[in-house]
């Protein structure tokens, strides 16, 4: 079945440092990739997504490159702060699957002033 | 203007009990979802309704019971709830049940059971 692997957290980080979450997966068919934010007592946010390889997502600095070769869609930004401290999650959506997405186990990530 | 609404936001209640979370959508969409996150953040797909079909029913206890009286509305009923069904629970909904939309979440209502 599909599978979402990302890197495994808690990831701390200064402000403005570079910042890249690893995400991979295992699909049987073409998937579209999410990356979304959870914030402290909300729900999920979509944050961006790539329908199909070789597609950047890109939303608020963040940048995701839908990788077919490398089965990876790594979340990237250049410059971080102390508003992006969240969960980010990446998941992936098969067509194919009545709409059924399969989500990594977040990564959580704390910015420090 | 909430988006996807759920109440209730907290749930408390005894081993035992029965239940039930509401979730509602104003965005249109025919696609509902529910996702149950444990205290580690892992987020498992309950199940999900098509245009008030259920097109979605993962390996959950038939304690659990969904029911979607229409498009905007899928609710959560919970029978004889157990230590273990302390979590988190997020509705979503989504534009189709395509692989390209994205879903919009609630913001969760966390059941604690004492």
């Amino acid at each position: 079945g599909d599978s979402v692997t990302q890197m495994e957290g808690p990831v701390t980080l200064s402000e403005e440092a570079f910042l890249t979450i690893n995400c991979t997966y295992t699909a049987t068919g073409y998937p579209s990739l999410f990356w979304y934010v959870q914030y402290p007592g909300e729900g999920l946010q979509l944050l961006l997504k790539a329908t199909k390889a070789d597609d950047k997502g890109s939303n608020k600095g963040f940048e995701a490159t839908y990788r077919k070769e490398t089965t990876s869609f790594h979340l990237e930004k250049g410059s971080v702060q102390v508003s992006d401290s969240a969960v980010y999650f990446c998941a992936l959506k098969e067509g194919s699957n009545a709409g059924k997405s399969t989500f990594g186990d977040g990564t959580t990530l704390t910015v420090k002033p | 203007d909430t988006a996807v609404s759920q109440t209730p936001k907290y749930l408390v209640t005894q081993m035992g009990n029965d239940k039930s979370i509401k979730c509602e959508q104003n965005l249109g969409h025919d696609t509902m979802y529910w996702y149950k996150q444990d205290s580690k953040k892992f987020l498992k797909i309950m199940f999900s309704y098509n245009n008030k079909e259920l097109i979605i029913n993962e390996t959950v206890p038939n304690r659990f019971s969904p029911k979607s009286p229409d498009k905007a509305h899928l609710n959560l009923h919970i029978n004889s709830l157990e230590l273990g069904d302390s979590a988190v629970y997020f509705c979503a909904s989504s534009r189709g049940a395509g692989g390209s939309q994205p879903q919009h979440f609630g913001d969760g209502t966390r059941l604690s059971i004492l």
